[in-house]
């Protein structure tokens, strides 16, 4: 069957490091990944989209990567600050905008 | 004023009773969805619309139905409301193609 892994565990890091994020998959072949941000009592926000032919993607201080053979993606914060803890969410689309999210995992930055 | 807006943000009811949840864009997005949202499970898709007139079940649809009776305006039923539906449920939009889903700030429902 089809599955979406993130660490449901929290991920606990210092200001000023590099925060990375799994986000591994069975069963897809999917068009792209996308990595939304959800801070509590309020709707997933996007960040990133990266495509099947992409290998990385960058924006500011975040930086996606995909890699189809291993069926991984990892989402990486450089210069983490307190402002960066967040739940994050992966979530892969085979085709036509219909997302299968992963359980997210909440990151914990602190000063 | 948000894009997607949903209603109640919180709402407590009792087993059995009838629950509408509305959600209302003003993205101009042909499509939209409801998710719900339970600890560790991440976001499961409940139904969604490309269009007006086009109505689709998700993963996990028993015990929901839905209206879409604008293009801003895509609301989420709940005809007999059992406690394991108590969850976060978010609607969202998108453009479509590989576009993002922009998210409401979801209504926390809790079925006594």
């Amino acid at each position: 069957s089809q599955k979406i892994e993130q660490n449901s565990e929290a991920l606990n890091i210092q200001e000023g490091k590099t925060a990375t994020l799994t986000c591994n998959y069975t069963n897809y072949s999917p068009a792209y990944l996308q990595w939304y941000r959800q801070d509590p009592g309020r709707g997933p926000v996007f960040l990133l989209l990266i495509r099947e032919n992409e290998k990385e993607k960058r924006k500011e201080r975040l930086k996606v990567t995909f890699d189809t053979t291993l069926k991984q993606s990892l989402f990486h914060i450089t210069a983490s600050q307190p402002a960066d803890s967040a739940t994050y969410l992966c979530a892969l689309d085979n085709a036509g905008n219909m997302l299968t999210f992963g359980g997210g995992t909440r990151l914990m930055v602190k000063p | 004023d948000a894009d997607v807006t949903q209603t109640p943000r919180n709402r407590i009811t009792k087993t059995g009773k009838r629950i509408m949840l509305e959600c209302s864009q003003t993205k101009g997005h042909d499509r939209m969805y409801w998710y719900r949202q339970d600890p560790g499970l991440g976001l499961r898709l409940i139904y969604y619309s490309f269009d007006v007139k086009d109505i689709n079940k998700g993963e996990i649809s028993d015990g929901y139905s839905v209206s879409r009776q604008a293009q801003a305006k895509f609301s989420l039923s709940l005809e007999s409301a059992i406690p394991n539906q108590t969850a976060l449920y978010f609607c969202a939009t998108s453009a479509g193609g590989s576009q993002p889903q922009h998210f409401g700030d979801g209504t926390r429902l809790s079925i006594l």
